[in-house]
Protein backbone atom coordinates (compact mmCIF):
# COMPACT_ATOMS: atom_id res chain seq x y z
CA UNK A 1 0.00 0.00 0.00
CA UNK A 2 1.77 3.28 -1.57
CA UNK A 3 -1.13 5.45 -1.15
CA UNK A 4 -1.99 8.63 1.31
CA UNK A 5 -5.39 8.76 1.77
CA UNK A 6 -7.12 12.19 2.49
CA UNK A 7 -10.96 12.63 3.32
CA UNK A 8 -13.12 14.23 2.16
CA UNK A 9 -12.03 15.10 -0.95
CA UNK A 10 -14.52 18.10 -1.17
CA UNK A 11 -15.57 20.48 2.41
CA UNK A 12 -17.56 24.02 2.10
CA UNK A 13 -18.14 25.08 5.54
CA UNK A 14 -18.88 29.13 6.76
CA UNK A 15 -16.92 31.16 9.32
CA UNK A 16 -18.25 29.77 12.07
CA UNK A 17 -18.03 25.96 11.43
CA UNK A 18 -15.90 23.55 12.71
CA UNK A 19 -14.75 20.80 10.79
CA UNK A 20 -11.36 18.12 10.36
CA UNK A 21 -9.47 16.98 7.82
CA UNK A 22 -8.40 13.84 7.86
CA UNK A 23 -5.34 12.18 6.73
CA UNK A 24 -4.31 8.49 6.85
CA UNK A 25 -1.54 6.21 5.49
CA UNK A 26 -0.36 2.59 6.21
CA UNK A 27 3.53 2.74 4.84
CA UNK A 28 5.27 2.88 7.94
CA UNK A 29 6.13 6.45 7.57
CA UNK A 30 6.91 7.88 10.80
CA UNK A 31 7.05 11.87 9.59
CA UNK A 32 3.31 13.48 8.19
CA UNK A 33 2.75 16.28 6.59
CA UNK A 34 0.51 19.36 6.01
CA UNK A 35 0.19 21.81 3.07
CA UNK A 36 -1.47 24.56 2.11
CA UNK A 37 -1.88 24.97 -1.86
CA UNK A 38 -3.46 27.80 -3.68
CA UNK A 39 -4.99 27.67 -7.71
CA UNK A 40 -1.99 27.71 -9.79
CA UNK A 41 0.77 28.51 -6.89
CA UNK A 42 3.12 25.45 -5.59
CA UNK A 43 2.94 23.70 -2.05
CA UNK A 44 2.95 25.74 1.04
CA UNK A 45 4.38 23.70 3.99
CA UNK A 46 1.83 24.09 7.14
CA UNK A 47 3.04 21.75 9.56
CA UNK A 48 5.75 18.95 10.33
CA UNK A 49 5.08 15.78 12.57
CA UNK A 50 7.60 13.08 13.16
CA UNK A 51 6.90 10.07 15.17
CA UNK A 52 3.69 11.98 16.33
CA UNK A 53 5.58 14.99 17.63
CA UNK A 54 5.08 18.81 16.00
CA UNK A 55 8.31 19.17 14.06
CA UNK A 56 7.46 22.58 12.43
CA UNK A 57 4.64 24.97 12.86
CA UNK A 58 5.07 27.68 9.80
CA UNK A 59 3.55 30.11 11.63
CA UNK A 60 -0.15 28.92 10.97
CA UNK A 61 -2.60 31.07 12.38
CA UNK A 62 -4.27 29.25 15.77
CA UNK A 63 -7.58 28.92 13.71
CA UNK A 64 -5.65 25.81 11.95
CA UNK A 65 -5.22 23.09 14.95
CA UNK A 66 -3.07 19.69 13.47
CA UNK A 67 -3.22 16.20 15.34
CA UNK A 68 -1.34 13.14 15.28
CA UNK A 69 -3.61 10.42 16.99
CA UNK A 70 -0.78 7.81 15.68
CA UNK A 71 1.81 7.16 13.10
CA UNK A 72 -0.51 6.50 10.41
CA UNK A 73 -3.44 9.33 11.28
CA UNK A 74 -2.89 12.98 10.66
CA UNK A 75 -5.87 15.44 11.25
CA UNK A 76 -6.33 18.94 10.76
CA UNK A 77 -8.72 20.73 12.45
CA UNK A 78 -10.39 23.92 11.14
CA UNK A 79 -12.16 26.29 13.25
CA UNK A 80 -13.30 30.01 12.31
CA UNK A 81 -11.94 29.84 8.98
CA UNK A 82 -11.53 33.07 6.36
CA UNK A 83 -12.97 33.36 2.80
CA UNK A 84 -8.62 33.74 1.88
CA UNK A 85 -7.85 29.86 3.87
CA UNK A 86 -10.06 28.74 0.93
CA UNK A 87 -7.34 26.18 -1.08
CA UNK A 88 -6.23 22.50 -2.03
CA UNK A 89 -5.16 20.91 1.48
CA UNK A 90 -2.63 18.27 0.63
CA UNK A 91 -1.55 15.62 3.30
CA UNK A 92 1.82 14.07 2.62
CA UNK A 93 4.58 11.76 4.63
CA UNK A 94 8.05 9.99 4.24
CA UNK A 95 9.77 7.51 5.02
CA UNK A 96 12.03 9.64 7.95
CA UNK A 97 11.82 13.53 8.42
CA UNK A 98 15.41 13.26 7.06
CA UNK A 99 13.87 11.86 3.91
CA UNK A 100 12.00 14.77 3.79
CA UNK A 101 12.48 15.09 -0.02
CA UNK A 102 10.77 11.90 -1.30
CA UNK A 103 6.88 12.64 0.02
CA UNK A 104 3.99 10.76 -1.18
CA UNK A 105 1.11 13.01 -1.43
CA UNK A 106 -2.38 12.41 -0.63
CA UNK A 107 -5.63 14.16 -3.25
CA UNK A 108 -6.11 16.65 -1.19
CA UNK A 109 -9.30 18.48 0.26
CA UNK A 110 -10.41 21.05 -2.01
CA UNK A 111 -12.01 23.79 0.98
CA UNK A 112 -13.79 26.14 0.19
CA UNK A 113 -14.78 28.66 3.10
CA UNK A 114 -18.12 30.49 2.46
CA UNK B 1 17.90 31.07 0.77
CA UNK B 2 16.92 28.53 -1.38
CA UNK B 3 15.06 29.30 -4.23
CA UNK B 4 14.16 27.57 -7.71
CA UNK B 5 13.19 29.65 -10.84
CA UNK B 6 10.55 27.77 -13.61
CA UNK B 7 9.37 28.73 -17.23
CA UNK B 8 6.17 30.68 -16.49
CA UNK B 9 3.30 28.38 -18.49
CA UNK B 10 1.50 27.33 -19.63
CA UNK B 11 3.27 25.33 -22.57
CA UNK B 12 0.84 24.11 -25.32
CA UNK B 13 2.33 21.19 -27.00
CA UNK B 14 0.65 18.64 -29.70
CA UNK B 15 0.89 15.38 -29.01
CA UNK B 16 4.56 13.79 -30.02
CA UNK B 17 6.18 17.43 -29.87
CA UNK B 18 9.49 17.60 -27.89
CA UNK B 19 9.23 18.71 -24.63
CA UNK B 20 11.27 21.00 -22.61
CA UNK B 21 10.59 22.78 -19.33
CA UNK B 22 13.64 25.10 -17.80
CA UNK B 23 14.41 24.76 -14.29
CA UNK B 24 17.12 26.86 -12.38
CA UNK B 25 18.14 27.23 -8.85
CA UNK B 26 20.37 29.17 -6.15
CA UNK B 27 21.39 27.13 -3.34
CA UNK B 28 24.02 26.75 -0.94
CA UNK B 29 25.81 23.39 -0.63
CA UNK B 30 25.05 20.12 -3.13
CA UNK B 31 21.50 20.14 -2.97
CA UNK B 32 19.80 17.29 -4.17
CA UNK B 33 17.25 18.19 -6.98
CA UNK B 34 13.92 16.75 -8.00
CA UNK B 35 10.84 16.85 -10.57
CA UNK B 36 7.03 16.18 -9.04
CA UNK B 37 4.22 15.93 -11.15
CA UNK B 38 0.49 16.73 -10.29
CA UNK B 39 -2.26 15.61 -12.53
CA UNK B 40 -5.52 17.46 -12.35
CA UNK B 41 -7.38 16.57 -9.08
CA UNK B 42 -4.95 14.74 -7.55
CA UNK B 43 -1.60 15.64 -5.32
CA UNK B 44 1.95 15.82 -6.35
CA UNK B 45 3.96 12.76 -7.12
CA UNK B 46 7.91 12.40 -7.41
CA UNK B 47 8.93 12.06 -11.34
CA UNK B 48 12.33 11.84 -11.00
CA UNK B 49 15.48 12.82 -8.95
CA UNK B 50 18.96 13.40 -9.26
CA UNK B 51 21.26 13.50 -6.03
CA UNK B 52 24.57 14.99 -7.62
CA UNK B 53 26.37 16.99 -10.60
CA UNK B 54 25.92 15.39 -13.75
CA UNK B 55 23.41 12.54 -12.75
CA UNK B 56 20.58 12.27 -15.04
CA UNK B 57 16.82 11.05 -13.79
CA UNK B 58 14.77 9.09 -15.99
CA UNK B 59 11.05 8.04 -15.42
CA UNK B 60 8.23 7.53 -18.02
CA UNK B 61 10.21 8.91 -20.95
CA UNK B 62 10.90 11.78 -18.98
CA UNK B 63 14.33 12.71 -18.09
CA UNK B 64 16.38 15.94 -16.36
CA UNK B 65 20.26 16.59 -16.15
CA UNK B 66 21.85 18.22 -12.66
CA UNK B 67 24.16 20.77 -14.16
CA UNK B 68 25.86 22.02 -11.63
CA UNK B 69 27.41 24.39 -13.62
CA UNK B 70 24.45 26.75 -14.42
CA UNK B 71 22.84 25.60 -11.87
CA UNK B 72 20.24 24.19 -13.76
CA UNK B 73 17.74 20.71 -13.65
CA UNK B 74 16.04 21.19 -16.79
CA UNK B 75 13.06 19.08 -17.74
CA UNK B 76 12.94 16.82 -21.42
CA UNK B 77 10.39 14.28 -23.36
CA UNK B 78 10.93 13.62 -26.39
CA UNK B 79 7.52 12.99 -27.22
CA UNK B 80 4.55 13.82 -25.17
CA UNK B 81 1.13 12.88 -24.76
CA UNK B 82 -2.00 13.76 -24.12
CA UNK B 83 -2.13 12.32 -20.62
CA UNK B 84 1.08 14.17 -19.65
CA UNK B 85 -1.16 17.62 -19.27
CA UNK B 86 -0.25 18.21 -16.37
CA UNK B 87 1.64 20.81 -13.60
CA UNK B 88 5.38 19.73 -13.34
CA UNK B 89 7.22 21.22 -10.21
CA UNK B 90 10.91 21.75 -9.83
CA UNK B 91 12.29 21.52 -6.36
CA UNK B 92 15.62 21.41 -4.47
CA UNK B 93 16.80 19.64 -1.04
CA UNK B 94 18.96 20.72 1.12
CA UNK B 95 20.20 18.78 4.08
CA UNK B 96 18.30 19.65 7.38
CA UNK B 97 15.52 21.46 5.38
CA UNK B 98 12.30 21.07 3.76
CA UNK B 99 11.97 20.68 -0.10
CA UNK B 100 11.75 23.94 -1.56
CA UNK B 101 9.41 24.25 -4.85
CA UNK B 102 9.44 26.01 -8.10
CA UNK B 103 6.65 27.85 -9.12
CA UNK B 104 5.33 25.24 -11.59
CA UNK B 105 4.80 25.10 -15.23
CA UNK B 106 1.17 24.09 -16.54
CA UNK B 107 1.42 21.71 -19.98
CA UNK B 108 -0.83 21.35 -21.89
CA UNK B 109 -0.60 18.60 -24.99
CA UNK B 110 -2.97 18.50 -27.54
CA UNK B 111 -4.06 15.59 -29.77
Amino acid sequence: DTEVTQTPKHLVMGMTNKKSLKCEQHMGHRAMYWYKQKAKKPPELMFVYSYEKLSINESVPSRFSPECPNSSLLNLHLHALQPEDSALYLCASSQDYAFNEKLFFGSGTQLSVL
Amino acid sequence: GDSVTQMEGPVTLSEEAFLTINCTYTATGYPSLFWYVQYPGEGLQLLLKATKADDKGSNKGFEATYRKETTSFHLEKGSVQVSDSAVYFCALHNAGNMLTFGGGTRLMVKP
